[in-house]
């Protein structure tokens, strides 16, 4: 099946610093990325629709300014973390469609990635 | 508003037993309803259902869709340790053949117990 990897898989930062995580579509090409967040015990929540050439589309309520997305190429997306606090401490998960083989449309995800604002 | 529910939130089960769980949901333009398992990091997709009706079974696992009454349910018979895990029900509200953006609702997942 398709697979999408995402790095790091942990990182540790300092408050303040900036973290860029990246979502890749191993063998297939996705025109179209999602990021989500998940907090501990609860449901993922999407923050943004990666779009490949083109802008993201962010939920409301996410801030644009503080989770760059950048989607240069059809199997690259990243995220980055601006100015990371304490309270940016989570699980992001990002997620891809195949659509290029005919399959169902499911989403693949993932790894997912942890992170800690000291 | 679009809305996922999942019940029970959490169940904890023997081996050997077998569960059912419960998803329902208030969706502007469905187009279908995906099981996910998440254990220790990304969930890992079931099934996907857009017909109502009909059963797809996975070994242990089976899910249906009703439609009509806009609810799944996913089942899991003769329960293992390794079934503990978040199940999480996802409806896809994309709309059109050409449209590829995604419009996932996620509930809030089952938390799944197994019990040796």
């Amino acid at each position: 099946g398709a697979v999408v990897s995402q790095h790091p898989s942990w990182v540790i930062c300092k408050s303040g610093t900036s973290v860029k995580i990246e979502c890749r579509s191993l063998d297939f090409q996705a025109t179209t990325m999602f990021w989500y967040r998940q907090f501990p015990k609860q449901s993922l929540m999407l923050m943004a629709t990666s779009n490949e050439g083109s802008k993201a589309t962010y939920e409301q309520g996410v801030e644009k300014d503080k989770f760059l997305i950048n989607h240069a190429s059809l199997t690259l997306s990243t995220l980055t973390v601006t100015s990371a606090h304490p309270e940016d401490s989570s699980f992001y998960i990002c997620s891809a469609r195949d659509f290029t083989r005919g399959s169902t449309g499911e989403l693949f995800f993932g790894e997912g990635s942890r992170l800690t604002v000291l | 508003e679009d809305k996922v529910v999942q019940s029970p939130l959490s169940l904890v089960v023997h081996e050997g037993d077998t569960v059912t769980l419960n998803c329902s949901y208030e969706v502007t333009n469905f187009r279908s309803l995906l099981w996910y398992k998440q254990e220790k990091k990304a969930p890992t997709f079931l099934f996907m259902l857009t017909s109502s009706g009909i059963e797809k079974k996975s070994g242990r696992l089976s899910s249906i869709l009703d439609k009509k009454e806009l609810f799944s349910i996913l089942n899991i018979t003769a329960t293992q340790t390794g079934d503990s895990a978040v199940y999480l029900c996802a409806v896809d509200r994309s709309g059109g053949v050409d449209n590829y953006g995604q419009n996932f609702v996620f509930g809030p997942g089952t938390r799944l117990s197994v019990l040796p």
